[in-house]
């Protein structure tokens, strides 16, 4: 099985309307982050959340952890043409573990 | 604002051949890492480096790669003899805090082994 996986995985919207995706995992983590690849690019971080917190904010970019349901959702609002990108959560166990990477969400808006 | 740089952009090569991708870390930074991500598929980890030595690796990163930090700046991953299903795209990342800290990645390398 696999770690952070995340779905759907494929989304495509509405510019102005809300995207939410969902990660889940498989063991117990330090953090869970968020990241945005932009086609063909590199990767952006957008947002770490610890495990001892349950959700956090950014600009439009809201996340919630549930380290009991081991699961985390990414929510876009107000999404603009500009958010259409592949977004992977990546968990940290402990110590000098590497991030482990989902397969990612794509998500179009469509303006 | 700092970021990570990496060149080249896209590397074609043939099958057998050695290379060598450069990244130029962000300068403050102390961690560094290397990743790949297959066409289509995940973002998969290869190795971390701290301290002038390699702190955890994955089974992917096998005697065929080697890394070093040449000098203070650059930090270099190299293929000694590259196959086929080494083709992929190739990120570096450094962080300042440890694996556990935000990554900054850099727009990676595209390898194309033929």
């Amino acid at each position: 099985s696999q770690q952070g996986e995340e779905d759907p995985q494929a989304l495509s919207i509405q510019e102005g309307e809300n995207a939410t995706m969902n990660c889940s995992y498989k063991t117990s983590i330090n953090n869970l982050q968020w990241y945005r690849q932009n086609s063909g690019r590199g990767l952006v971080h957008l947002i770490l959340i610890r495990s001892n917190e349950r959700e956090k904010h950014s600009g439009r970019l809201r996340v919630t952890l549930d380290t009991s349901k081991k699961s985390s959702s990414l929510l876009i609002t107000a999404s603009r043409a500009a958010d259409t990108a592949s977004y992977f959560c990546a968990t940290h166990e402990s110590g000098n573990t590497p991030l482990v990477f989902g397969k990612g969400t794509r998500l179009s808006v469509i303006a | 604002e700092p970021e990570v740089t990496q060149t080249p952009s896209h590397q074609v090569t043939q099958m057998g051949q050695e290379v060598i991708l450069r990244c130029v870390p962000i300068s403050n930074h102390l961690y560094f890492y290397w990743y790949r991500q297959i066409l289509g598929q995940k973002v998969e980890f290869l190795v971390s480096f701290y301290n002038n030595e390699i702190s955890e690796k994955s089974e992917i990163f096998d005697d065929q790669f080697s890394v070093e930090r040449p000098d203070g700046s650059n930090f270099t991953l190299k293929i000694r003899s590259t196959k086929l299903e080494d083709s992929a795209m190739y990120f570096c990342a450094s962080s300042d805090e440890g694996s556990s800290d935000e990554q900054y990645f850099g727009p990676g390398t595209r390898l194309t082994v033929t």
